[in-house]
């Protein structure tokens, strides 16, 4: 299984507070993914990057922000939690941008209440 | 990236292959099909990929129509733990490879 660990796992957080995800690989893969998944929608993207503090917007990305400082780390933060947000997050890498496979995290499930 | 029509949900005997149809008819020449799969609440797994020709791996056969505008997984000897979600996506090369998932098939594996 390629090395890519979400942190915390659960977590349950109230409305307003800001809320923090982290993974983490080590596959030294260039690009690292955010995905969002709640029933009736599939998995939506929310932000990507394709290098250490380099990234993009991706399909609903409002309420979320992202950084990369180093290639093993991409954090995915919500300044201000919104019932909206909670939902199961998962993380993904690739090492290139075509023709290969991505593999995805164990997922975070995150409560806001 | 085209979009993909799937069967919300589909059958298959233990033992028996499984065959789950995709269409892509506004796939253009650039573009891959790509399956996952996701069993319960783990994460999305890649299964396999192909651009024109018809693939096989350790997982599954992948079939795709002369025209690329259908494919179809065939995975040969299902199992219960075949049971999962089965997304089919195409996709080209753009910033960030990023995969658009749509409602994928439910696959369920009957004893």
């Amino acid at each position: 299984d390629a090395g890519i660990t979400q942190s915390p796992r659960h977590k349950v957080t109230e409305t307003g507070t800001p809320v923090t995800l982290r993974c983490h690989q080590t596959e030294n893969h260039r690009y690292m993914y955010w995905y969002r998944q709640d029933p009736g929608h599939g998995l939506r993207l929310i932000h990507y990057s394709y290098g250490v503090k380099d990234t993009d917007k991706g399909e609903v990305s409002d309420g979320y922000s992202v950084s990369r400082s180093k290639t093993e780390d991409f954090l995915l933060t919500l300044e201000s939690a919104t019932s909206s947000q909670t939902s199961v997050y998962f993380c993904a890498i690739s090492a290139t941008a075509e023709n290969t496979e991505a593999f995805f995290g164990q997922g975070t499930r995150l409560t806001v209440v | 990236d085209a979009k993909t029509t799937q069967p919300p949900s589909m059958d298959c005997a233990e033992g028996r292959a499984a065959n789950l149809p995709c269409n892509h008819s506004t796939i253009s020449g650039n573009e891959y099909v790509y399956w996952y799969r996701q069993i319960h609440s783990q994460g999305p797994q890649y299964i396999i990929h192909g651009l024109k020709n018809n693939e096989t791996n350790e997982m599954a056969s992948l079939i795709i129509t002369e025209d690329r505008k259908s494919s179809t997984l065939i995975l040969p000897h299902a199992t219960l733990r075949d049971t999962a979600v089965y997304y089919c996506i195409v996709h080209s090369y753009n910033a960030g490879n990023m995969l658009t998932f749509g409602g994928g098939t439910r696959l369920m594996v009957k004893p």
